[in-house]
């Protein structure tokens, strides 16, 4: 398997614009989390799936952040509009959940470095 | 300190050496994860403990657990260059949230 896969890998725009970030999970997970690095705030978790399903976006900071999974194997995180406090590194995570959602490993993709400008 | 605070944040030891990093957290939790990071990738998981477990080894790994002070440690024993990353405790608290520390960042000298 290929394992987590994002795009981009790098992201640089203007500020206002509006940004889309990508995941593709490993085939057969069934959840799916979205993070966000920063040096001052560290890992945060923004939002996650369980079957395709959102069960928790208590984590996106702002209305501006939005996410789907519109099937098993694709998920996308939306910034719109973005701002240069969004620069982050972006993960997505997959995990095939059982027994509670975070009682699993979760697999981390390469990551999408975002910087705002 | 927040929930999953590790300690150390930086460490540096010689090639061969044992290092120990601790996490330390508020609430109650279900398992513990530890996580490693090497700069510029993604976070790879190393090992999970559970709440009634209280030590788990994975290779050069020795994770302990202590409940009733809520604290975690990780071992590595015999360090090596490739060990250089920085390392994360996750906590799955009771109340369905996965959090994790800030790292530690584990320097391994020549």
């Amino acid at each position: 398997d290929a394992g987590v896969i994002q795009s981009p890998r790098h992201e640089v725009t203007e500020m206002g614009q509006e940004v889309t970030l990508r995941c593709k999970p490993i085939s057969g997970h069934n959840s799916l989390f979205w993070y966000r690095q920063t040096m001052m705030r560290g890992l945060e978790l923004l939002i996650y799936f369980n079957n395709n399903v959102p069960i928790d976006d208590s984590g996106m900071p702002e209305d501006r952040f939005s996410a789907k999974m519109p099937n098993a194997s694709f998920s996308t995180l939306k910034i719109q509009p973005s701002e240069p406090r969004d620069s982050a590194v972006y993960f997505c995570a997959s995990s095939l959940a059982a027994g509670g959602l975070f009682g699993n490993e979760q697999f981390f993709g390469p990551g999408t470095r975002l910087t705002v400008l | 300190s927040q929930q999953g605070e590790e300690d150390p944040q930086a460490l540096s030891i010689q090639e061969g050496e044992n290092a120990t990093m601790n996490c330390s957290y508020k609430t109650s939790i279900n398992n513990l994860q530890w996580y490693r990071q090497n700069s510029g990738r993604g976070l790879v998981h190393l090992i999970l403990i559970r709440s009634n477990e209280r030590e788990k080894h994975s290779g050069r790994l020795r994770v302990t657990l202590d409940t009733s002070k809520k604290s975690s440690s990780l071992l590595i024993t015999a360090s090596r260059a490739a060990d250089t990353a920085s390392y994360f405790c996750a906590t799955d608290a009771s109340d369905d949230k996965i959090i994790f520390g800030k790292g530690t960042r584990l320097h391994i000298l020549p």
